[in-house]
């Protein structure tokens, strides 16, 4: 059974601060990592990491996969209020009938405060 | 282009009364999904639709049914509510296979009394 584990679950920092969350899994053919930012109502998509990009970056936001030892991070600099949010991440199988699936952890819940 | 829409937004229900939620995508997606989420366990997949006319299990299928209507609409059916299913339902859709990002409705909020 594929399991992603994010830590923190939660998170409390001021504006201005830079964060890093984790995210490791167990999946029995890895596919992608994807992160996403869920605010009031609907997680929208940020990165998709796979065997053949393994960094991105937007603005203050940036990610990186490590394959070996079966993590992600994602780090946000310079937060600002508008960064408080659930941030998820997946993990998508490409075994069989997992195909097209992903397996989320449980959040981390980011508060910025001014 | 209004991407993934479901209804209702919000819904009441007594023990044991049943309802159905609706989905609909309109980026001609083949992989629908359904998930519920409740507090500290992220997203958990209920069913999904790999494509049209196909349906399978996901995670906690238990109290649920789909039907896949058309390539566009997959609804989510609740024959007998229970208190354990009061939670915040989400519908997605992918482009399915290698197309693996997946694209959020706005949410149901249930609540079973």
């Amino acid at each position: 059974e594929d399991k992603v584990v994010q830590s923190p679950l939660s998170l409390v920092v001021h504006e201005g601060d830079t964060v890093t969350l984790n995210c490791s899994y167990e999946v029995t053919n890895f596919r992608s990592l994807l992160w996403y930012k869920q605010e009031k109502k609907a997680p929208t998509f940020l990165f998709m990491l796979t065997s053949s990009g393994i960094e991105k970056k937007s603005g203050r936001l940036s990610s990186i996969l490590d394959k070996k030892e079966l993590f992600s991070i994602l780090n946000i600099t310079a937060t600002q209020t508008g960064d408080s949010a659930i941030y998820l991440c997946a993990v998508g199988n490409a075994g069989g009938t997992s195909y097209g699936k992903l397996t989320f952890g449980q959040g981390t819940i980011l508060t910025v405060h001014p | 282009n209004a991407g993934v829409t479901q209804t209702p937004k919000f819904q009441v229900l007594k023990t044991g009364q049943s309802m159905t939620l609706q989905c609909a995508q309109d980026m001609n997606h083949n992989s629908m999904y359904w998930y519920r989420q409740d507090p500290g366990m992220g997203l958990r997949l209920i069913y999904y639709s790999a494509s049209e006319g196909t349906t399978d299990k996901g995670e906690v299928p238990n109290g649920y049914n789909v039907s896949r209507l058309n390539k566009r609409e997959f609804s989510l059916r609740l024959e007998s509510a229970a208190p354990s299913q009061t939670s915040v339902y989400f519908c997605a859709s992918s482009g399915g296979g290698a197309q693996e990002t997946q694209y959020f409705g706005p949410g149901t909020r249930l609540l079973v009394l």
